[in-house]
């Protein structure tokens, strides 16, 4: 009940395609859902985030979309470029934060 | 800048020395965790604070602790590392209130063995 779900481990996307990575939960006290983006040999640093009250996030190229019926939120980026390769991280909260597995993201020039 | 600061980077030990590795930061948080990073099994939390003399184990406490006695400072410290604790560790703070997200150090990376 406390684990969070991600999709795919890796994702292998054309240089201008939109990369999708997708996330489920079960616990639905969780009301904070952020997206972490970690590069290799940094930590992970806060990308995006999302509260339940809303359906869909969006920050420049990055969109999370989110389905409180579902329990489940995605990560889209749109026109996605070789510097977001990376490895995303999704998260849901309430009186602790829950990790996805993560996803590793390579996008081809 | 506003930033948590772990050290050191790299570290390799052998079994049964004990090590601490330090991690400070500058924004005032009250919350501090550490995770370990191992592939295929993601982030997860060794300890936290909630704020200063507060600490609580997170999903894999065995063979740490920790301490907070100052805000801005959380050690961690294994006083009898063994080869399963090689990973690669980070430090993260956030504000109080759980709808804040984290900022996390550079990580450590602990060779023991």
């Amino acid at each position: 009940q406390q684990q969070v779900k991600q999709s795919p481990q890796s994702l292998i996307v054309q240089k201008g395609g939109i990369s999708i990575i997708n996330c489920a939960y079960e616990n639905t006290a969780f009301d904070y859902f952020p997206w972490y983006q970690q590069f290799p040999g940094k930590g992970p640093a806060l990308l995006i985030a999302i509260r339940p009250d809303v359906s869909e996030k969006k920050e420049g190229r990055f969109t999370i979309s989110f389905n409180k019926s579902a329990k489940q939120f995605s990560l889209h980026i749109m026109d996605s470029q070789p510097g977001d390769s990376a490895t995303y991280f999704c998260a849901a909260s309430w009186s602790k934060i829950i990790f996805g597995k993560g996803t590793r993201l390579h996008i081809l020039p | 800048e506003a930033q948590v600061t772990q050290n050191p980077r790299y570290l390799i030990t052998v079994t049964g020395k004990k090590l601490t590795v330090t991690c400070s930061q500058n924004m005032n948080h009250e919350y501090m965790s550490w995770y370990r990073q191992d592939p295929g099994l993601g982030l997860r939390q060794i300890y936290y604070s909630m704020n200063v003399e507060v600490t609580d184990k997170g999903d894999v406490p065995e063979g740490y602790k920790v301490s907070r006695k100052e805000k801005r400072n959380f050690p961690l410290i294994l006083e009898s590392p063994s080869p399963n604790q090689t990973s690669l560790y980070f430090c993260a703070s956030r504000k109080d209130g759980i709808n804040y997200g984290y900022t996390f150090g550079s990580g450590t990376r602990l060779t023991v063995v």
